[in-house]
């Protein structure tokens, strides 16, 4: 079945470390991918999407991620986090094969940030 | 630019009573999704409209679950009867499928809580 895996479910960091959040996909075609994220008690706000070119995506507040289509992975990364990157973060994939309308979600990593 | 509007924001009901989760996409937008969000289960697709015709509704849990969207500008969905199991947060998302790209826009959501 067509998943996407986060594989960290809670990471603690503190300020100033640098981040990685692992996420793959099982897709074998062409795919549009997407970080959202989550603050405590809001909603899902998009953080950078890949939908063609360059592999390494650049987002807000700092956020990157980087897709390695022969490893079906889109990590995102950070090279120093702040308090205010506490949050849960979601990878989601958008299969253009199956269904271009359809975006499926990972189960979200929970960041925690110590300042 | 207005963003997707939920309402209402709380629900507390009691088990047995009707309950009606109202959206409104962003103007313009052809794609309508709900989701719900609980700890257990993360992030799942419930239903998911275009053009105001409902496409995918695989992941409504049961026949208590229903959802409509008579207009471009509005879409409820309703648990009739609730039970306490159903006590989530409820988004709506719309988004507008251009050039193949489907990002997705979330409103802010609806906090059920069913006694």
């Amino acid at each position: 079945a067509q998943s996407v895996s986060q594989h960290n479910h809670h990471v603690i960091l503190s300020e100033a470390a640098s981040l990685e959040l692992g996420c793959n996909y099982s897709y074998g075609g062409t795919v549009n991918l997407f970080w959202y994220v989550q603050y405590p008690g809001q909603h899902l706000q998009l953080l950078l999407k890949y939908f063609s070119g360059d592999p390494l995506v650049k987002g807000i507040k700092g956020f990157e991620a980087e897709f390695i289509k022969s490893k079906f992975s889109f990590n995102l990364r950070k090279p120093s986090v702040q308090w205010s990157d506490t949050a849960e973060y979601f990878c989601a994939v958008n299969d253009m094969a199956s269904s271009a309308s359809k975006i499926i979600f990972g189960s979200g990593t929970r960041l925690s940030i110590r300042p | 630019d207005a963003g997707v509007i939920q309402s209402p924001r709380h629900e507390v009901t009691e088990m047995g009573q009707e309950v009606t989760l109202r959206c409104k996409p962003i103007s313009g937008h052809d794609y309508l999704f709900w989701y719900r969000q609980t700890m257990m289960r993360g992030l799942e697709l419930l239903i998911y409209f275009n053009n105001n015709v409902p496409i995918d509704d695989s992941g409504m849990p049961e026949d208590r679950f229903s959802a409509k969207m008579p207009n471009a500008s509005f879409s409820t969905l309703k648990i009739q009867p609730s039970e306490p199991r159903d006590s989530a947060v409820y988004f709506c998302a719309s988004s507008l499928r251009e050039k193949g790209f489907n990002e997705q826009f979330f409103g802010p959501g609806t906090r059920l809580t069913v006694l």
